[in-house]
């Protein structure tokens, strides 16, 4: 079985601060995570993926996401948050060794202030 | 390149009712997979098809859900019999052959409302 979990419903940072959103998962195979995010009324944009090799994964729009196996953890970072940043972001899990179907978090929102 | 399409983006029926939703993936893309989100939740799997192919239903409702992605035209999500707690947004992804680490790429979705 394969889970994600984002422990943090909201995250609220300043603008021009560092941001984390939280993520850890569960999989019985090796894990394929990826960050998603979702603008209101909007389908998911994909932002970074890591699959193998560099723990840190750069994606889209300045972020990053760190994949710590000792702590099955793939928390995303920006060094600088924005207020347009500001958006609800989901990680999810799928399963390198089955299936292809994606496992998602319930999403964390994230709120940027000026 | 044109995105993940779907439509309509707003669907309301009545308790009863048969909904059809469609889904017309990136160009070259031949996977496609269907997600449900409810409020307040984050995306659960339904189903994932390949052209003329049903691979993995494993999240598809027992009863009154099918899916199809036929060989022309766009994947078809149709909910039988709608009742209330149907309602929900529903996103098509579509990813394209090959590596099972390919990221899929999301519709705008469909936002079902059953009264």
């Amino acid at each position: 079985a394969q889970s994600v979990a984002q422990p943090e419903d909201q995250v609220n940072v300043a603008e021009g601060n560092p941001l984390t959103v939280k993520c850890t998962y569960s999989v019985s195979g090796n894990p394929y995570l990826f960050w998603y995010v979702q603008y209101p009324n909007r389908g998911l944009q994909f932002l970074l993926k890591y699959i193998t090799g560099d723990n840190l994964v750069k994606g889209s729009y300045g972020f990053e996401a760190e994949f710590n196996k000792s702590q099955t953890s793939f928390h995303l970072k920006k060094p600088s948050a924005l207020v347009s940043d500001s958006a609800l972001y989901f990680c999810a899990v799928r399963d390198g060794n089955s299936g292809y179907a994606l496992n998602f978090g319930k999403g964390t929102s994230l709120l940027v202030t000026p | 390149n044109a995105g993940v399409m779907q439509n309509p983006r707003h669907l309301v029926r009545r308790r009863g009712q048969e909904a059809r939703l469609r889904c017309s993936p990136m160009k070259g893309h031949s996977h496609v997979y269907w997600y449900r989100q409810l409020p307040e939740e984050g995306l659960k799997f339904m189903v994932y098809l390949q052209k003329e192919n049903i691979i993995d239903e494993s999240g598809m409702p027992k009863e009154r859900f099918s899916a199809e992605f036929p060989k022309e035209g766009p994947s078809i999500l149709r909910i039988q019999q709608v009742v209330r707690g149907d309602s929900a947004a529903y996103f098509c992804a579509s990813s394209p052959p090959g590596l099972a680490h390919n990221e899929q790429f999301f519709g705008p979705g469909t936002r079902l409302t059953v009264l």
